[in-house]
């Protein structure tokens, strides 16, 4: 089992569409973090977590230590949303950035 | 305040070159991670570095691959005598700090071994 789970592994969406991402993690961590790929391209953060909830624009994380869960929220959804998601937790143990294998998203016009 | 630089975007070598892919970190980072990216797969840590000394190098396959970070230039990650395995993105991030420290990423250099 992976330490860090994210759900759904696709996500098709309309545009307009409120989009939740699901982040699970097994491990004590001291930050989670929220990335964006867009195919082919470089990575850009997100949010880093360590405690309650962050707003950017249209996009809103959320974390709750106690139940090791993470979500990144999109509303409003727009076909430039399109990318893949990733969540990634910093190891309390090993300092070390754990890595999800990222939520593909597809925003439709 | 330029961003993590990566270069060479994309890099083609032939089994058994040598790949060299260079980052510069943000200014005023002096904490450099490298991961990797194989096709279809999560990312990877391969190394931290702090200018001039590698602090974790777990990650790196112990055979062919080495990384730096001097006093002057930017990160070097080398990887000798390249195998079709060794395709995949490898990306650069910088923080200003060592724990927890946000990340800042690079656009990756995309690695294909032919």
């Amino acid at each position: 089992k992976n330490e860090v789970e994210q759900s759904p592994q696709n996500l098709t969406a309309q545009e307009g569409e409120f989009i939740t991402i699901n982040c699970s993690y097994s491990v004590g961590i001291s930050a989670l973090h929220w990335l964006q790929q867009h195919p082919g391209g470089g990575i850009v953060s997100l949010f880093m977590l360590s405690s309650g909830k962050k707003k950017h624009g249209r996009l809103i994380a959320t974390i709750n230590i106690q139940e090791k869960h993470s979500s990144l929220h999109i509303t409003a959804s727009h076909p430039r949303d399109s990318a893949v998601y990733i969540c990634a937790v910093n190891s309390r143990a090993t300092n070390k950035l754990i890595f999800g294998t990222g939520t593909l998203l597809a925003v439709q016009p | 305040n330029a961003g993590v630089m990566q270069n060479p975007r994309h890099l083609v070598r032939r089994r058994g070159q040598e790949a060299r892919l260079r980052c510069s970190p943000m200014k005023g980072h002096s904490h450099v991670y490298w991961y990797r990216q194989l096709p279809e797969e999560g990312l990877k840590f391969m190394v931290y570095l702090q200018k001039e000394n590698i602090i974790d190098e777990s990650g790196m396959p112990k055979e062919r691959f080495s990384a730096e970070f001097p006093k002057e230039g930017p990160s070097i990650l080398r990887i000798q005598q390249v195998v079709r395995g060794d395709s995949a993105a490898y990306f650069c991030a910088s923080s200003p700090l060592s724990d927890t420290g946000e990340l800042f990423f690079g656009e990756g250099s995309r690695l294909t071994v032919l």
